[in-house]
Parts: C-alpha cells; sequence; structure tokens
C-alpha cells in the first residue's frame, strides 16, 4: 500500500497567516491527490481534488499544488473558520491512502 | 439536493456482526462511486472500501475477507456488511460519494465493538 506522510503533525498560527501543509506519498501518484478539512464532531469536506483543482464553494484563500510524491496545501490568509484537521488523500491506487493529519490551531 | 444518511451502527461483540446503511437521495447510487472511510475515536481518517459503477469493489487490507461492499439500486442504498468484528473496527462510519468534484458525505454512524 501507498504510505501517506505528512509534516508537520500540527500547527499554530494566527488569523491573516500564510500556512503551508506538505504531503508526500511513498511512491508516484501522478496528480491523484485531494486535500480534506474536518472540524469536530464533522464529516470532512473536500477542498482541493486532483491535487490543484478547487472544489465548489470553497474560497479561494486555499490553493494546492504537486505532482509525483510531494504536495502542498496553501491556506493563503488563515481565517477564523480555518482552525481544524487536514488531511491528503491518494486515490491512485488501492487501497486509498489518508495521511495522518495536519491539526491547525489558534497561536 | 444531494444527501447521504448513514444508520446500523451500533454495540456489538468481538465476532460478531453488522451491516451499515447509506440512503442517498438527489442523485444515483449505480451511476458514482461510493466508499466508505471510517475514524476511530481520536484518530485519523481511514479509507475502508470502494465500489464503482461497473460493480467492482476494493477493500483496505484491514477489512479485506471480513466487510463486505454493496448497494441495492432499488433502494438507491449502499450498504457495508461487517462480520467477525473486532476492537479495533471501533470507529464512526462515513460513506461518501466520490472523491472528485463530485463529492459528499454523510453525518456518520458509530460502531463500538465490545464485550
Amino acid at each position: 500500500a501507498i504510505q501517506m506522510t505528512q509534516s508537520p503533525s500540527s500547527l499554530s498560527a494566527s488569523v491573516g497567516d500564510r500556512v503551508t501543509i506538505t504531503c508526500r506519498a511513498s511512491q508516484g501518484i501522478r496528480n491523484d491527490l485531494g486535500w480534506y478539512q474536518q472540524k469536530p464532531g464533522k464529516a470532512p469536506k473536500l477542498l482541493i481534488y486532483a491535487a490543484s483543482s478547487l472544489q465548489s464553494g470553497v474560497p479561494s484563500r486555499f490553493s494546492g499544488s504537486g505532482s509525483g510524491t510531494d504536495f502542498t496545501l496553501t491556506i493563503s490568509s488563515l481565517q477564523p473558520e480555518d482552525f481544524a484537521t487536514y488531511y491528503c488523500l491518494q486515490d491512485y491506487n488501492y487501497p486509498f491512502t489518508f495521511g495522518p493529519g495536519t491539526k491547525v490551531d489558534i497561536k | 439536493e444531494v444527501q447521504l444518511v448513514e444508520s446500523g451502527g451500533g454495540l456489538v461483540q468481538p465476532g460478531g456482526s453488522l451491516r451499515l446503511s447509506c440512503a442517498a437521495s438527489g442523485f444515483t447510487v449505480s451511476s458514482n462511486y461510493m466508499s466508505w472511510v471510517r475514524q476511530a475515536p481520536g484518530k485519523g481518517l481511514e479509507w475502508v472500501s470502494v465500489i464503482y459503477s461497473g460493480g467492482s469493489t476494493y477493500y483496505a487490507d484491514s477489512v479485506k475477507g471480513r466487510f463486505t461492499i454493496s448497494r441495492d439500486n432499488s433502494k438507491n442504498t449502499l450498504y457495508l456488511q461487517m462480520n467477525s468484528l473486532r476492537a479495533e473496527d471501533t470507529a464512526v462510519y462515513y460513506c461518501a460519494r466520490e472523491h472528485g468534484s463530485g463529492n459528499y458525505w454523510g453525518q456518520g454512524t458509530l460502531v463500538t465493538v465490545s464485550s
């Protein structure tokens, strides 16, 4: 199975900060990667699919980049509602695998 | 409006069985690929299984041979049959439509495996 790693595992940031989260795959996955946001007690919400495509309705401050093994989720200006846990998911081959998550909290 | 509603969770003893349902509205289950994803208490997300429109199915290694994903087109409902349950299967189980631009999730149903 493809292993997904994320860094950092957690970060503290302030409103207005630029935040970058990295996801790395144990082998090449083309651009078959999505980014999800999850808040406590809620279902995950898709932010980015195909590594860099913004899901409909998601604010443009979220962006994704990368291909192959290294991917990045960037929040250009962190807003209060963005404090959450973020996961990457590879859907390149089976079994699909999530990264361990990055928790973003308030500094 | 697209909606997914899971049901069937509950408390079950180790070795027991449970069938989860995911009732869909606003779209046709058989025309999309559908997944189950779970989350153990306080832990991250774990992909469990997928069924494609053509009927192909795939599973995580942790559930292969014990869980079966299926759908009832007449009821527009997705299922997850879970057998030989273990304590480590305790989690909130979510159903999801696709992982691309057509992604939607249900609210989840809690499965607790304990004696």
